[in-house]
C-alpha cells in the first residue's frame, strides 16, 4: 500500500518566521496534492504538483515536488497568525482515477 | 459556482440504529469517493464511485458499511447497526477524470455521533 509521512506533525512557529513541512511516499506516484483544513472546517486544495520539479506559489506557501526522492515540501515564509491550521499531503497512483492516500497532517499554530 | 454538498451536517443516532449520508458530487464530476476522519485516525478511505459502479470499495470496514450512486451523481453512504466507534466525521469528495489529475474537491462532511 501507499504510504505518506509528514513531518512534523504538530508546528508551532512565532509569526515572521519560516518553517518546511516535509512529505515523503513511497511509491513512484508522479502527483502530489496539499490540502488545508480548519478546525470544524472541510479540507481545502491548495497545491496539485504533477511532475518532478513542479513548484507552486500561493501567498506565504510554496510547495514542490522531487519525485527522485519521494519528497514533497511545503515551505512558509514569514507566517502570519492566519496560517494557523491543519495541512495535509496527499499521493495517488498515478491515475486520472482513484483514492488519495493522506499524511497525517500537520497541525500548524502560528502565533503573535 | 455549487462545491460538493452532504446531508445531513450533524447527525446523532443511538447505537443499533440505521444511519444514511448523503452527498451531491459537483456537477459534472465523475468520480466519487468518501473517506471518514476520526480523532487520532486521521483520513481513512472508504469507497469510490466511477459513475454509478464502485472499482474500490476496499475501505469499507465492515459489512454493515454500504453505498450507493444513482444517475452518477447523488450517493448515499449507509451504515447499519451503527456502533459507537462508527462516530466520525464522513465526509464526500468528487473529481472531474477529464484532466491530467485527480484533484478531490471535498464537500463539507456529516458529523455522526454515536451515543
Amino acid at each position: 500500500e501507499l504510504k505518506v509521512e509528514q513531518n512534523p506533525l504538530f508546528l508551532s512557529m512565532q509569526e515572521g518566521k519560516n518553517y518546511t513541512i516535509y512529505c515523503n511516499y513511497s511509491t513512484t506516484s508522479d502527483r502530489l496534492y496539499w490540502y488545508r483544513q480548519d478546525p470544524g472546517k472541510s479540507l481545502e486544495s491548495l497545491f496539485v504538483l504533477l511532475s518532478n520539479g513542479a513548484v507552486k506559489q500561493e501567498g506565504r506557501l510554496m510547495a514542490s515536488l522531487d519525485t527522485k526522492a519521494r519528497l514533497s515540501t511545503l515551505h512558509i515564509t514569514a507566517a502570519v497568525h492566519d496560517l494557523s491550521a491543519t495541512y495535509f499531503c496527499a499521493a495517488d497512483r498515478g491515475s486520472t482515477l482513484g483514492r488519495l492516500y493522506f499524511g497525517r497532517g500537520t497541525q500548524l499554530t502560528v502565533w503573535p | 459556482g455549487a462545491g460538493v454538498s452532504q446531508s445531513p451536517s450533524n447527525k446523532v443516532t443511538e447505537k443499533g440504529k440505521d444511519v444514511e449520508l448523503r452527498c451531491d458530487p459537483i456537477s459534472g464530476h465523475t468520480a466519487l469517493y468518501w473517506y471518514r476522519q476520526s480523532l487520532g485516525q486521521g483520513l481513512e478511505f472508504l469507497i469510490y464511485f466511477q459513475g454509478n459502479s464502485a472499482p474500490d470499495k476496499s475501505g469499507l470496514p465492515s459489512d454493515r458499511f454500504s453505498a450507493e450512486r444513482t444517475g452518477g451523481s447523488v450517493s448515499t453512504l449507509t451504515i447499519q447497526r451503527t456502533q459507537q466507534e462508527d462516530s466520525a466525521v464522513y465526509l464526500c469528495a468528487s473529481s472531474f477524470t477529464g484532466y491530467r489529475d485527480n484533484e478531490q474537491f471535498f464537500g463539507p462532511g456529516t458529523r455522526l455521533t454515536v451515543l
